[in-house]
């Protein structure tokens, strides 16, 4: 099945830097990647999607970028704010079976005022 | 918006019980999921549904059970608690089609004494 890696676990940056998380999917096959963030209290949200027939998509301070060829695929969050605070995932799916999603670890972002 | 509504946001339960907790949808969606979120373990698949009675194993079903009765609403089923399976526990609901982001509920924080 899918496997997806999440880099890093956490990440702490200072309040106007930009924020990079990363990962990596097993599977050639998928062809979704969603972007959570998870406030404390809250499930996850959704901040931002691409598909695989497209390389970036932006949207205000947040962009993700994907390279089908590598299997890989980040986040950019750029002038961070303490509201950005938050668990972020990726998810990789094949757009089948449901719209099964695999999902990685997790990332910790803390930014510091 | 797209509502999706667990039960309980906490929930302490003894070794041996039987425990539903309980997910509702307002978008009459076909595709449901529970997760299970933990520590640095990201989201892990349980089970999902794709229609009514119908329903698969995720990657992690040992000790747990689904029922689908109605389109809006899927139930996870621990049929005898154990204290491994102290959680926090995520609906989700999948868009309308594959290819789509899903839709999460707040989560239930489960404890098993």
């Amino acid at each position: 099945g899918e496997n997806v890696e999440q880099h890093p676990s956490t990440l702490s940056v200072q309040e106007g830097d930009s924020a990079v998380i990363k990962c990596t999917y097993s599977d050639s096959a998928s062809n979704y990647f969603p972007w959570y963030k998870q406030e404390l209290g809250k499930g996850p949200q959704l901040i931002i999607d691409i598909r695989s027939n497209v390389g970036e998509k932006k949207d205000q301070r947040i962009a993700v970028t994907l390279n089908k060829t590598a299997k890989h695929f980040s986040l950019h969050i750029t002038e961070t704010q303490p509201e950005d605070s938050a668990v972020y995932f990726c998810a990789a799916s094949m757009g089948t079976n449901a719209g099964k999603s695999t999902f990685g670890d997790g990332t910790t972002l803390t930014v510091k005022p | 918006d797209v509502k999706v509504t667990q039960s309980s946001r906490y929930l302490v339960k003894r070794t041996g019980e039987k425990v539903f907790l309980e997910c509702v949808q307002d978008m009459d969606h076909e595709n449901m999921f529970w997760y299970r979120q933990d520590p640095g373990l990201g989201l892990r698949l349980i089970y999902f549904s794709y229609d009514v009675k119908m329903k698969e194993k995720g990657d992690i079903p040992e000790g747990y059970s689904v029922s689908r009765e109605k389109k809006e609403r899927f139930s996870l089923i621990l049929e005898s608690a154990s204290t491994n399976q102290t959680s926090m526990y995520l609906c989700a609901l999948g868009g309308d089609t594959n290819n789509q982001p899903q839709h999460f509920g707040d989560g239930t924080r489960l404890s098993i004494l």
